[in-house]
């Protein structure tokens, strides 16, 4: 069965650093979300992404954070300048075309800033 | 904002019933989805009712939806261990296709 894949699996930075965390979303997926979950927090929306655009954001993602499909597979989410607060883990997660809108989530990319 | 709650914990022996309960704010839902987190896993989607329906069965699974009260429900039938996990309500709202999470209730399944 298909699946949402997301690389790498835990990320350990220095505050100030840039970050790129990628997903692969399922091959005929048309929309494209990041998740975030800080430790014993609500998994938050931050962003989704259609037809090569932001279609919505929530106020988390300010201009720290940047979102690319650079290539027909990948999906990538960039914080340039990492700070200690968005240690979290970062879920990826796609739309199947029509039908109920079932979101399909990546097994998630743990971030810790240091 | 909108809000989803739920209730942080729950524990069942194997083989009864559990039932995990979510409350919404939002009125204009139009699909409310079950997620299943395993320790260390992502966020598997169990299953997901349509605003206009009020129940649906799934084999084990079997979701409620009071509309009016907004709040959901999600049975699980034979509880086994395997099913220890957090379970997360969502619901989508007809603004857009985003996700809204409740925080996640922990099921305990014991022998």
């Amino acid at each position: 069965e298909p699946e949402v894949t997301q690389t790498p699996s835990h990320q350990v930075t220095q505050m100030g650093q840039e970050v790129i965390l990628r997903c692969v979303p399922i091959s005929n997926h048309l929309y494209f979300y990041w998740y975030r979950q800080i430790l014993g927090q609500k998994v938050e929306f931050l962003v989704s992404f259609y037809n090569n655009e932001i279609s919505e954001k929530s106020e988390i993602f300010d201009d720290q954070f940047s979102v690319e499909r650079p290539d027909g597979s990948n999906f990538t989410l960039k914080i340039r300048s990492t700070k200690l607060e968005d240690s979290a883990m970062y879920f990826c997660a796609s739309i199947s075309p029509g039908g109920a809108n079932e979101q399909f989530f990546g097994p998630g990319t743990r971030l810790t800033v240091l | 904002g909108e809000d989803v709650e739920q209730s942080l914990f729950l524990s069942v022996r194997e083989g009864d019933s559990s039932v995990i309960n979510c409350t919404y704010t939002d009125s204009s839902s139009t699909y409310l989805y079950w997620y299943k987190q395993e320790p260390g896993a992502g966020l598997q989607l169990l299953t997901y009712i349509f605003s206009n329906m009020d129940m649906k069965q799934d084999q084990r699974l079997t979701v409620l939806l009071n509309k009016k009260d907004k709040h959901l429900s999600l049975r699980i039938a034979d509880t086994q261990t395997g099913d220890s996990a957090i379970y997360f309500c969502a619901e989508r709202s007809n603004a857009g296709n985003m996700l809204t999470f409740g925080g996640g209730t922990r099921l305990m399944v014991k022998p």
